[in-house]
């Protein structure tokens, strides 16, 4: 069974500057996908990034960027330039294809300081 | 812009009342599910239905039942409430893409509802 887990379950970054959010995951799949969820205070979530397991190239979003190391089941999302409007709960989500199961980590609550 | 609401954002039931918990999505999407999260636990999927009338139990189904009789509605039942079912539930529809690595889909969620039983 596939499991994803999220080690921060709290972290604080001053506005404008850079902030790195962990996720590691367990599969013997070797095509699958990786998501980021962004979860506002009292606010809809949200789909950050998404990134395809069969690409290389690390999934970028605007300010929002990924660190995929498929060998050592790494997903870490990048938040460069740090918002007010970035303080939200983030969650780190994993599929296989065509399944519609997404698996979730246990989120990290992100608290970006004026 | 894709939409899905929840039609209660914050209940209070007694413990063995029947709770019903609706969503609707007006995007046409095939997939809906109903989510519940928990601090530190995340979101553990209850159920999960990729058609009309059609359903797949989730991770944590127990206590629980669903209804889809029609596409854009997916309704959550608890039929008798108990306090361990206070929780925040997060209703979602997805879209469905077929991308080169295979099918995936965005989730797109609504606000929650927020139940408390006693």
């Amino acid at each position: 069974a596939q499991t994803v887990t999220q080690s921060q379950p709290e972290m604080s970054v001053q506005e404008a500057e850079t902030v790195t959010l962990s996720c590691t995951y367990d599969t013997s799949e070797s095509n699958y996908y990786l998501f980021w969820y962004k979860q506002p205070p009292s606010r809809q979530m949200i789909l950050v990034i998404r990134q395809e397991a069969y690409k290389q190239q690390n999934a970028t979003e605007n300010r929002f960027s990924v660190n995929f190391q498929k060998a050592a089941k790494s997903f870490s999302l990048k938040i460069s330039d740090s918002q007010l409007g970035d303080t939200a709960m983030y969650f780190c989500a994993f599929m296989k294809p065509g399944t519609y199961k997404y698996i979730f980590g246990t989120g990290t609550r992100l608290k970006v300081l004026a | 812009d894709v939409k899905v609401t929840q039609s209660s954002r914050y209940l209070v039931k007694r413990t063995g009342e029947k709770v019903f918990l609706e969503c609707v999505q007006d995007m046409d999407h095939e997939n809906m599910f109903w989510y519940r999260q928990d601090p530190g636990l995340g979101l553990r999927l209850i159920y999960f239905s990729y058609d009309v009338k059609m359903k797949e139990k989730g991770d944590i189904p127990e206590g629980y039942s669903v209804s889809r009789e029609k596409k854009e509605r997916f309704s959550l039942i608890l039929e008798s409430a108990s306090t361990n079912q206070t929780s925040m539930y997060l209703c979602a529809s997805s879209s469905i893409l077929q991308l080169a690595g295979g099918e995936a889909g965005e989730l797109f969620f609504g606000e929650g509802s927020r139940l408390t039983v006693l």
